[in-house]
């Protein structure tokens, strides 16, 4: 079946660093999503992007949909503590509308 | 306030018994997801609803996982007969209409462990 391959799988940073994290796909998705999740939570949408070479941004957050439509990144400027959390992407694929494809996650630790 | 509603948060039963699980969507909701979540990794796609209807179901799904949606507004998830590889988290979500593809709304999820 379809997989989304993550990385790095967990990032100890500095507080105030960028973090960087990418999702690759062996095949093509029509819709990529970054979520977070914080423990005792469930996942809670960051960015959504529908279009090829689309970037996005929320806030400190930027991602994109890569040109070939098979990867996306996440990047997140001058990192807080309450960035800890697991961060997840998603895609879509070409045979359905509403079954999520998950990678596995990028756990994200801050050094204060 | 009222976001996705699931309980029970915890549940810990014995191999060969059966669990159900509840799911409450925000309320304009029509359409409701189930996924499955192990440690260390993403949620898997169980099963989608629309209004009461059950539109999509994982080939993954074994036939002792049901769900149900009766009237369009809660629904539940039966396990019967658990197996320990059922330990996991079960997170429902729920999305608007027209929804925005992709957008799920989880909620806190209930945590199973068979033992």
């Amino acid at each position: 079946g379809q997989q989304l391959n993550q990385s790095p799988q967990s990032m100890f940073i500095q507080e105030g660093e960028d973090v960087s994290m990418n999702c690759t796909s062996s095949s093509i998705f029509n819709t990529w999503l970054w979520y977070k999740q914080e423990p005792g939570e469930g996942p809670v949408l960051l960015i959504a992007l529908y279009k090829a070479g689309e970037l996005t941004s929320n806030g400190r957050l930027t991602a994109q949909f890569g040109i070939t439509r098979k990867d996306s990144f996440l990047n997140i400027s001058a990192s807080i503590p309450s960035d800890v959390g697991i961060y997840f992407c998603a895609g879509l694929g070409m045979d359905s509308n509403y079954q999520l494809i998950w990678g596995a996650g990028t756990k994200l630790i801050i050094k204060p | 306030d009222t976001g996705v509603s699931q309980n029970p948060r915890h549940k810990i039963t014995k191999r060969g018994q059966n669990v159900t699980f509840r799911c409450d969507p925000i309320s304009e909701h029509n359409r409701l997801y189930w996924y499955r979540q192990t440690l260390g990794q993403g949620p898997e796609f169980l099963t989608y609803f629309q209004n009461e209807a059950q539109l999509e179901k994982s080939r993954l799904l074994s036939d002792r996982f049901s769900a149900e949606r009766p009237k369009g507004s809660f629904s539940t998830l039966e396990i019967q007969r658990t197996e320990q590889g059922d330990s996991a988290m079960y997170l429902c979500a729920s999305s608007a209409r027209p929804a925005i593809p992709g957008e799920l709304f989880f909620g806190e999820g209930s945590r199973l462990t068979v033992l």
